[in-house]
């Protein structure tokens, strides 16, 4: 069954202190896309990142970078020297890519505190 | 993320009353998911809707939730009898071409349903 698993609920850090949120999927397909997703206070879904299970290179992105381990079944997030406006929860999701659907499955969320 | 336009942004209903989002997706798209997010939890797929047709209906509760998405027009998300139950923001996501093929859901704003 797909199911994403984001164990950390809520994380407090201090401003530029780097913080890794972790993600743990489980699909059985053999094709299939992880995204994170970053919901702000003011509710609004932004799209962070897109990874096709064929693709295990990192990618970084200013000071975003993302781990993609299938060995572990995992998608983790690292932010670098955090800034109080990164403070927000994230969403990891799965996309199994079966013909008829594309469904997002949605981990629980972390919630991000950062603290000037 | 602007291109979704989900209205209205916040609804109050008591209950036994009927609820109705209405969705419209980006220029140029044609395939709507609608989702639901309880307080303090992430998102969870409801209905995947192409043009005048429903693709995957699986997250749909049986009674009283219904869908469409009509060849003129926005998509609607409609809550009949409404049960505080029913309190959540219901997001609302568009594609041009299913996700495996875009890598994207663009999300609205969500809609804000408060059931008293």
């Amino acid at each position: 069954a797909q199911k994403v698993t984001q164990a950390q609920t809520e994380i407090s850090v201090v401003e530029k202190e780097d913080v890794t949120l972790d993600c743990v999927y489980e699909t059985r397909d053999t094709t299939y896309y992880l995204f994170w997703y970053k919901q702000p206070p003011s509710g609004e879904l932004v799209f962070l990142i897109r990874r096709n299970s064929f693709d295990e290179q990192n990618e970084i992105s200013g000071r975003y970078s993302w781990n993609f381990q299938k060995s572990t079944s995992s998608f983790n997030f690292t932010i670098t020297a955090s800034q109080v406006v990164d403070s927000a929860v994230y969403f990891c999701a799965l996309s199994e890519a079966s013909y008829n659907t594309d469904k997002l499955i949605f981990g629980t969320g972390t919630r991000l505190q950062v603290f000037p | 993320n602007a291109g979704v336009m989900q209205n209205p942004r916040h609804l109050v209903r008591r209950r036994g009353q009927e609820a109705r989002l209405r969705c419209s997706p980006m220029k140029g798209h044609s395939h709507v998911y609608w989702y639901r997010q309880l307080p303090e939890e992430g998102l969870k797929f409801m209905v995947y809707l192409q043009k005048e047709n429903i693709i995957d209906e699986s997250g749909m509760p049986k009674e009283r939730f219904s869908a469409e998405f009509p060849k003129e027009g926005p998509s609607i998300l409609r809550i009949q009898q409404v049960v505080r139950g029913d309190s959540a923001a219901y997001f609302c996501a568009s594609s041009p071409q299913t996700v495996s093929n875009t890598g994207e859901l663009f999300f609205g704003e969500g809609s804000r349903l408060t059931v008293l």
